[in-house]
């Protein structure tokens, strides 16, 4: 079974407005983390946001918020007043504390498109 | 700017063929790991060394090998080249533990063939 799981192969969203990218994730430890990472075309990796699973409100840095649901097991990032420079490839990544150092396991990514 | 930089950028290598990819980690980050990157997918852990030892692999076989140095550089090997390696390699450096993210470079783009 899938430890990452984001549905949306593709999405797109208008210039301005607000959009939310889903990730799911599945495991049995109590203490792990969340990240989001933003890779546009060049292939860097951009750390945006990170979760952990104690942190008891959700995370905010910026135009981006992290929607944390437990309980679901979700962990869906919204960005707000979407920009053309954020029309990139979008990865979900949990770290779990059990696990060898800071092993990142990565979902399959969603491609967001902002249209001007 | 992440302070971790990868070289080659792009690399064409010939099935069978032996490569090393390069990584210069963050000052002060103790932990480097690296990623491959297969077109179309997200990263998959390779393996992690901590303190110039490996101490954490993914399912990769043993022709997947490294190197961490004091001055926390770090080299990835791969052996007898197949043309499924080819990839974006991505490495990463951090902190062990807590909070803090992983730090990645540009990658290196290895084509095989």
């Amino acid at each position: 079974a899938q430890k990452i799981t984001q549905t949306q192969p593709g999405m797109f969203v208008q210039e301005k407005e607000a959009v939310t990218l889903d990730c799911t994730y599945d495991t049995s430890d109590q203490s792990y983390g969340l990240f989001w990472y933003k890779q546009p075309s060049s292939g860097e990796m951009i750390f945006l946001i990170y979760q952990g699973s104690y942190d008891e409100q959700n995370a905010t840095e910026g135009r981006y918020s992290l929607n944390f649901q437990k309980a679901r097991k979700s962990a869906n990032l919204v960005i707000s007043a979407s920009q053309l420079g954020d029309s990139a490839m979008y990865f979900c990544a949990m770290r779990e504390v059990e696990n060898a150092g800071n092993m990142l396991t990565f979902g399959g990514g969603t491609r967001l498109m902002v249209k001007p | 700017e992440t302070g971790v930089t990868q070289s080659p950028t792009h690399l064409i290598k010939t099935r069978g063929q032996q490569v090393t990819l390069r990584c210069s980690s963050q000052s002060g980050h103790n932990t480097v790991s690296w990623y491959q990157q297969a077109l179309g997918q997200g990263p998959q852990f390779i393996f992690q060394y901590y303190r110039e030892e490996e101490n954490g692999r993914g399912n990769f076989p043993p022709r997947f090998s490294g190197l961490q140095f004091p001055n926390y550089s770090s080299e990835l090997n791969v052996n007898a080249l197949e043309l499924d390696d080819s990839a974006l390699y991505l490495c990463a450096s951090s902190l062990v533990g807590g909070k803090t993210e992983a730090f990645f470079g540009q990658g290196t783009r290895l084509t095989v063939v």
